[in-house]
């Protein structure tokens, strides 16, 4: 089955921690995404990746960190810096981000729930 | 910068009728407009994607309209059931710069459907 996997589906951290967010699609797609979901609210684009070895700062860069070493990867690393990591969080990938994909949608992983202890 | 609103924020609805979402979006620079259905602690399903050259899509029961001019946009949810109720999310895709593209989400309609 292709698709995208999150793990784990929980995570807890504690104060100063950095926990990373796991992030795998085998839909041999270049482009992929994370985003935050608080409640109530709409999702925010946190970092996106056009291809590996490279990636863009979103709307809410700050606390985080990226890698791109593989296709088929994109961990999240919420940093310490992250004073309020509370969040949902969901990671995306498309075929591409670029202008001749315009009609491709991105699909989605199932999350993972962040909480601080 | 885009901005997204969707009305109303929660709905509830007895099985069914039928029922229209609203979105509205202020720069109509836009790609495309997806409506997204989001179950409880769950990811994103894409249910219905309108290019910025079309004016509605048709999925089903579901009927998605583009008035991009008028940076509007409406799901139509015919005889609805319970197995509808869930976060229906509207997302409109501009320009970021640098050769990307990104989705700008509203916050959101939560849909009850009583039985």
């Amino acid at each position: 089955d292709g698709g995208i996997t999150q793990s784990p589906k929980y995570l807890f951290r504690k104060e100063g921690q950095n926990v990373t967010l796991s992030c795998e699609q085998n839909l041999n797609h270049d482009a992929m995404y994370w985003y935050r979901q608080d409640p109530g609210q709409g999702l925010r684009l946190i970092y996106y990746s056009q291809i590996v070895n490279d990636f863009q700062k979103g709307d809410i860069a700050e606390g985080y960190s990226v890698s791109r070493e593989k296709k088929e990867s994109f961990p999240l690393t919420v940093t310490s810096a992250q004073k309020n990591p509370t969040a949902f969080y969901l990671c995306a990938s498309s075929i591409t981000s670029v202008g001749q994909s315009l009609q491709e949608t991105q699909y989605f992983g199932p999350g993972t729930r962040l909480l601080v202890l | 910068k885009q901005e997204v609103t969707q009305i109303p924020a929660a709905l509830s609805v007895p099985e069914g009728e039928n029922l229209v979402l609203n979105c509205s979006f202020t720069d109509s620079a836009i790609y495309n407009l997806q409506w997204f259905r989001q179950d409880p602690g769950k990811g994103l399903t894409s249910l219905l994607l309108i290019q910025s050259s079309q004016r509605e899509q048709t999925s089903g029961r579901l009927n998605a309209s583009l008035d991009k001019s008028s940076g509007r946009s409406t799901l139509y949810i015919a005889a609805s059931q319970p197995g509808d109720s869930a976060t229906y999310l509207c997302a409109v895709k501009g320009y970021s710069g640098a050769g990307s593209y990104q989705l700008t989400f509203g916050k959101g309609t939560k849909l009850s459907v009583i039985p």
